[in-house]
Parts: structure tokens; C-alpha cells; sequence
């Protein structure tokens, strides 16, 4: 049982490249996300997946895109890479119960990416 | 929405010392509640979370935290630190108050606690 996966690990672009990171997770979750973290700033939400098929902006989506490929998987996109975009990047999968139940998020181990 | 306000972005501690790192939060419903901590280099992992059940809430590694409605705070504490709990911790609060909550959720700024032996 590997949890969160992520990949790659480590990236740098040149300013206007494009790259797509993945994510995967084996738990059987419905949700999954995308967060940023950067600096002083705690983690922000860029991109969620309530379940397989759909997928809503979050906090910062600007220059981003999702994928939700299946249950297990969900890529974020960058179509144009920009220095500002230059953060750890993590994904994140839960379980999600109905009915007022608490959940949490299982987070992979991170993409560093670096836009020059 | 909901917003989590983590009161000091550095705390240092001595090595057997109590661990307070504070967080309060903004809900206009009962909110869930959570705290992660991350090491150098890691990911995140859940060290406790409320869930209405009760406000005293135990996790992992010896922390706890107490949700205080009135003070809309949910703070975390240890009683003895040590060497390893030098890490960054996030409090996060779901982001909209659903009956999944699957819309994610919204992280302080984080507090780096650091022992000192």
C-alpha cells in the first residue's frame, strides 16, 4: 500500500515550458487535490476533485489545469511555465464520508519545481 | 468560508519543556479541525483532528489539542518536548462546511517549532 505517489520528485523549467505532474493514490479514495506550498504562506489550494468526473478551482488556479484520468489518478497541468510558479507542489487524496462525518487528507511526499 | 490564524511562525522550546503552538479559527458553522505536521523534506501527516465528538482530542506522538468554542481556538500541546518534534506544523480547517467536506481545506500559515537540548 503505497498511499500518495507523486512524480517527479524534482523539476526545472525554462519560463513557457509546459509539464504535466501526476499523482496517484491506492487507497480507493473519492477525492483527491492539489495544493501549492511556498514560503511563509502554508499550503493553498489550487485544483480538488470531489470524485471521478468532476473537478473545481480552488483557491489559486490561475495558470493551472486538472485532470481527474480515473478514480485512482489526478495530473495538474502547466501550460506555460512562470517564475511565480516555482513551488512545492502536493497532492492529496481523502475518503469522503456524507452525512457530517470528519475526514482528513493523506498527503504524497511532494514535486519541487523550479521555473527559471 | 472558513480561516485559520496561526499565532507565531517560529516557537522555541527546551527539550522536556510543554509545547504550546496556538491556532484559532473563523467558522460561522461548527467546523472540522485538524493539525499536520511536516518534516524537512516530507509531506504532510496527521497528527489529530476534531470531529465534534469531544473537544479534547488526542493524537499522535503525544500531542493533544482542546477546541474552545467560545475562543475559537484549537490550540496544540505536548507536555514534554523532544528532539524529534522539531518540524513545521499546520492547523486547517475545512474549507466550506458540507455534509463531505470534500472541497478542501484551508492551512495557517504554519509554525516551525524548534527544541533546543
Amino acid at each position: 500500500n503505497a498511499g500518495v505517489t507523486q512524480t517527479p520528485k524534482f523539476q526545472v523549467l525554462k519560463t513557457g515550458q509546459s509539464m504535466t505532474l501526476q499523482c496517484a493514490q491506492d487507497m480507493n479514495h473519492n477525492s483527491m487535490y492539489w495544493y501549492r506550498q511556498d514560503p511563509g504562506m502554508g499550503l493553498r489550494l489550487i485544483y480538488y476533485s470531489a470524485s471521478e468526473g468532476t473537478t473545481d478551482k480552488g483557491e489559486v488556479p490561475n495558470g493551472y489545469n486538472v485532470s481527474r484520468l480515473n478514480k485512482r489518478e489526478f495530473s495538474l497541468r502547466l501550460e506555460s511555465a512562470a517564475p511565480s510558479q516555482t513551488s512545492v507542489y502536493f497532492c492529496a487524496s481523502s475518503a469522503v464520508r456524507w452525512g457530517g462525518e470528519s475526514y482528513e487528507q493523506y498527503f504524497g511526499p511532494g514535486t519541487r519545481l523550479t521555473v527559471t | 468560508a472558513q480561516s485559520v490564524t496561526q499565532l507565531g511562525s517560529h516557537v522555541s522550546v527546551s527539550e522536556g519543556a510543554l509545547v504550546l503552538l496556538r491556532c484559532n479559527y473563523s467558522s460561522s458553522v461548527p467546523p472540522y479541525l485538524f493539525w499536520y505536521v511536516q518534516y524537512p523534506n516530507q509531506g504532510l501527516q496527521l497528527l489529530l483532528k476534531y470531529t465534534s465528538a469531544a473537544t479534547l482530542v488526542k493524537g499522535i506522538n503525544g500531542f493533544e489539542a482542546e477546541f474552545k468554542k467560545s475562543e475559537t481556538s484549537f490550540h496544540l500541546t505536548k507536555p514534554s518536548a523532544h528532539m524529534s518534534d522539531a518540524a513545521e506544523y499546520f492547523c486547517a480547517v475545512t474549507r466550506h462546511y458540507s455534509g463531505g467536506g470534500a472541497d478542501g481545506l484551508t492551512f495557517g500559515k504554519g509554525t516551525h517549532l524548534i527544541i533546543q537540548p
